[in-house]
């Protein structure tokens, strides 16, 4: 059963741009879980997503937001982009919420 | 809120050696999670503890939880080099998942021969 697939891997940005993230779960899976992960804050959760309805929110600002698709696919969407929000952004998914996740291999983003 | 400490942060060991990793967290939870991470990659699910007393082992590698304590830890027996990782641990709220996971600030291990 192949993973949970991100794209794109590597992004280079520049301030006050866009980007947008993509996320596929494992099949069958329809919990996805959002994360960002930085060398001075760790990992901390930006949202969770099951059947296409936001269920938690982490404390980021609303430049932050996300989507799940009705294929359990999921978007990820960071506006107004500041130096600070370089880091590597981590998609997790399960079957259904509090479940364990498992993990894609992230993208990692910098922004200039 | 729900905090997550792991100590040691760092921690270096020679091979064959024994060692603990430790998890404390604030608030009652629903389960806790252990996840590995080699530089550069993603994070690798190791072990859920879902109550009191669980106790989780794979190979070298044996995960306990202690809900009354707020304590779980992750115990490395015969440490051999392919264990060297980041090793984070995670807490899922209770009520219904709320916030995510937590996760500590992750445990860098190096094994050296």
């Amino acid at each position: 059963k192949a993973g949970v697939t991100q794209t794109p891997r590597y992004l280079i940005k520049t301030r006050g741009q866009q980007v947008t993230l993509s996320c596929s779960p494992i099949s069958g899976h329809r919990s996805v879980s959002w994360y960002q992960q930085t060398p001075g804050q760790g990992l901390q959760f930006l949202f969770e997503y099951f059947s296409e309805t936001q269920r938690n929110k982490g404390n980021f600002p609303g430049r932050f937001s996300g989507r799940q698709f009705s294929n359990s696919r999921s978007e990820m969407n960071v506006s107004t982009l500041e130096l600070g929000d370089s880091a590597l952004y981590l998609c997790a998914s399960s079957r259904v919420v509090q479940e364990t996740q498992y993990f894609g291999p992230g993208t990692r983003l910098l922004v200039l | 809120e729900l905090k997550v400490e792991q100590n040691p942060l760092f921690l270096s060991m020679q091979e064959g050696k024994n060692y603990t990793i430790y998890c404390n967290y604030s608030t009652t939870s629903d389960r806790l999670y252990w996840y590995r991470q080699d530089p550069g990659k993603s994070l690798e699910s190791l072990f859920v503890l879902l109550s009191n007393g669980a106790v989780k082992q794979e190979g070298r590698l044996m995960a306990s939880l202690d809900t009354k304590a707020r304590l779980s830890t992750l115990h490395i027996t015969a440490a051999v080099h392919d264990l060297s990782a980041t090793y984070f641990c995670a807490v899922e709220g209770s009520g219904g998942g709320a916030d995510g996971l937590t996760f500590g600030k992750g445990t860098h291990l190096i094994i050296q021969p």
